[in-house]
């Protein structure tokens, strides 16, 4: 079993929609817990970060940790067509900075 | 301020050659990490450098990678010799000293195809 399980099937929405990515773990060590957006031939640049269980959100972005679960989720409301880009999940233990990576999910948000 | 710098962008090799990939961090950032995405997958961490010794090298393959950061600056990644699994997008990421986990800045990485 993978440390970090993310449906990569490329997603597709309209312009305006909500888009609502998640991913799964196996590592109950895990405490930090990130979202990337990586756009094509560029490197990941970190959108959100939250190492409790709850929600966060930042203008259109939520990020939600379910501990219990071991589940997070990405809300991003009011999509536009910027936010076309491959959105990766991240984990991480505490006093240890290795990341570890879901497979990521390509997002087009047509005009 | 000038983000993680990474040459070539692009290299095309036959399998059994060498290549050498170069990084220079964002200045001040004392950690170091190379990263290797293939097509359709996170990335996956192959070492991390704390200024210029060793931290974590467990998924590094020793017998055909090596990295190496001299002064605890710029650092080289090299494949020697390379096969086909090896195709993939190194990505070189910097951190302050003492970060968080989120506070990793990527470059824009290399492209590796191997033939």
């Amino acid at each position: 079993q993978k440390e970090v399980e993310q449906d990569p099937g490329p997603l597709s929405v309209p312009e305006g929609a909500i888009v609502s990515l998640n991913c799964t773990y196996s590592n109950s060590a895990f405490q930090y817990f990130m979202w990337y957006r990586q756009y094509s031939r560029k490197g990941p640049e970190l959108l959100m970060y939250t190492y409790s269980s709850g929600n966060k959100e930042d203008g259109r972005f939520t990020a939600q940790v379910d501990k219990s679960s071991k589940y997070i989720s990405l809300f991003i409301r009011d999509s536009q067509p910027s936010d076309s880009a491959t959105y990766l999940c991240a984990m991480s233990e505490p006093g240890n900075n290795r990341l570890a990576f879901g497979k990521g999910n390509q997002v087009v948000v047509i005009p | 301020e000038a983000g993680v710098a990474q040459s070539p962008r692009y290299k095309i090799i036959e399998k059994r050659q060498s290549v050498a990939f170069w990084c220079n961090p964002i200045s001040g950032h004392a950690t170091l990490y190379w990263y290797q995405q293939i097509l359709g997958q996170g990335p996956k961490l192959l070492i991390q450098f704390q200024n210029n010794g060793v931290v974590d090298d467990s998924q590094l393959p020793k017998d055909r990678f090596s990295a190496e950061r001299l002064k605890g600056v710029d650092s080289t990644l090299k494949i020697q010799p390379a096969k086909l699994e090896d195709s993939a997008v190194y990505l070189c990421a910097s951190s302050p000293a003492t970060s968080g986990p989120y506070e990793q800045y990527f470059g824009p990485g290399t492209r590796l195809t191997v033939t």
